[in-house]
C-alpha cells in the first residue's frame, strides 16, 4: 500500500514564525506536490517537485519555499507565517507511467492555524 | 487562469438516482484525467481515471465520460448512495509537464436518503 505521511495533523503557529511541513512517501515516486485547500477554491498547487533537488512553482508559491534533498521527502517552508496562510495543507506523490496511470496519492493533511 | 473548472459548487441528489458531476478544462495538452473524493479532515482519495485516448471508463457504480473536442468530462454515479456525499475533485495531468496534477475547485455532492 502506498503511504504518504505528513508530520502533523494539526499545527498552531504565531505570525512571523518559520514553519516546516514535512511529507514522506514510501513508494519511490518521482513526483511530489504541496497543495492547499480552502473553501470554494479547491486544491491549489503551491509547489511541485519532479526529481530530487528539482522544483517548480505552482499557482500560489508566494510566501512559501520547498526542499527536496531526498527522493522520499518533500518539505514545505513558510518563511514568515501570516494569518492568510491558515489552511489545510495536502502533500501528494505520483509516479510517472508514461501514457498510463499517474494517480496521485495523498497524505492525511495538516490543518495549520496562524494566530 | 483556472485550467480545470467545475462550475457547480454543489449538487443534491436523491438516494438511488443518478449523480452527474461535470468538469471542463482548457489545456489541450492534458492527456490523463482523474476524479477524487474527499471527506472533511481527510486527504482526497482516488476514484476513477481516464486516458485521453478513451472516451469512457467504468468501475462499478462510477463511470467517467470524456469529450475531447469539447474539453469536457463528467462523472456519473448510479445509483447514488448517502455514503457518496463528499466533495468531488476533477483533476488533469500532461506528460509534457512531468505529469503535474492540476485540480479543479470541487463539487460538493449531497445524497439525500
Amino acid at each position: 500500500d502506498v503511504k504518504v505521511t505528513q508530520s502533523s495533523r494539526y499545527l498552531v503557529k504565531r505570525t512571523g514564525e518559520k514553519v516546516f511541513l514535512e511529507c514522506v512517501q514510501d513508494m519511490d515516486h518521482e513526483n511530489m506536490f504541496w497543495y492547499r485547500q480552502d473553501p470554494g477554491l479547491g486544491l491549489r498547487l503551491i509547489y511541485f517537485s519532479y526529481d530530487v533537488k528539482m522544483k517548480e512553482k505552482g499557482d500560489i508559491p508566494e510566501g512559501y519555499s520547498v526542499s527536496r534533498e531526498k527522493k522520499e521527502r518533500f518539505s514545505l517552508i513558510l518563511e514568515s507565517a501570516s494569518t492568510n496562510q491558515t489552511s489545510m495543507y495536502l502533500c501528494a506523490s505520483t509516479t510517472r507511467h508514461h501514457g498510463g496511470n499517474t494517480e496521485a496519492f495523498f497524505g492525511q493533511g495538516t490543518r495549520l492555524t496562524v494566530v | 487562469d483556472q485550467q480545470v473548472k467545475q462550475n457547480s459548487p454543489s449538487l443534491s441528489v436523491q438516494e438511488g438516482r443518478i449523480s452527474i458531476l461535470n468538469c471542463d478544462y482548457t489545456n489541450s495538452m492534458f492527456d490523463y484525467f482523474l476524479w477524487y473524493k474527499k471527506y472533511p479532515a481527510e486527504g482526497p482519495t482516488f476514484l476513477i481515471s481516464i486516458s485521453s485516448i478513451k472516451d469512457k471508463n467504468e468501475d462499478g457504480r462510477f463511470t467517467v465520460f470524456l469529450n475531447k473536442s469539447a474539453k469536457h468530462l463528467s462523472l456519473h454515479i448510479v445509483p447514488s448512495q448517502p455514503g457518496d456525499s463528499a466533495v468531488y475533485f476533477c483533476a488533469a495531468s500532461a506528460r509534457t509537464s512531468y505529469d503535474k496534477v492540476i485540480f479543479g475547485p470541487g463539487t460538493s455532492l449531497s445524497v439525500i436518503p
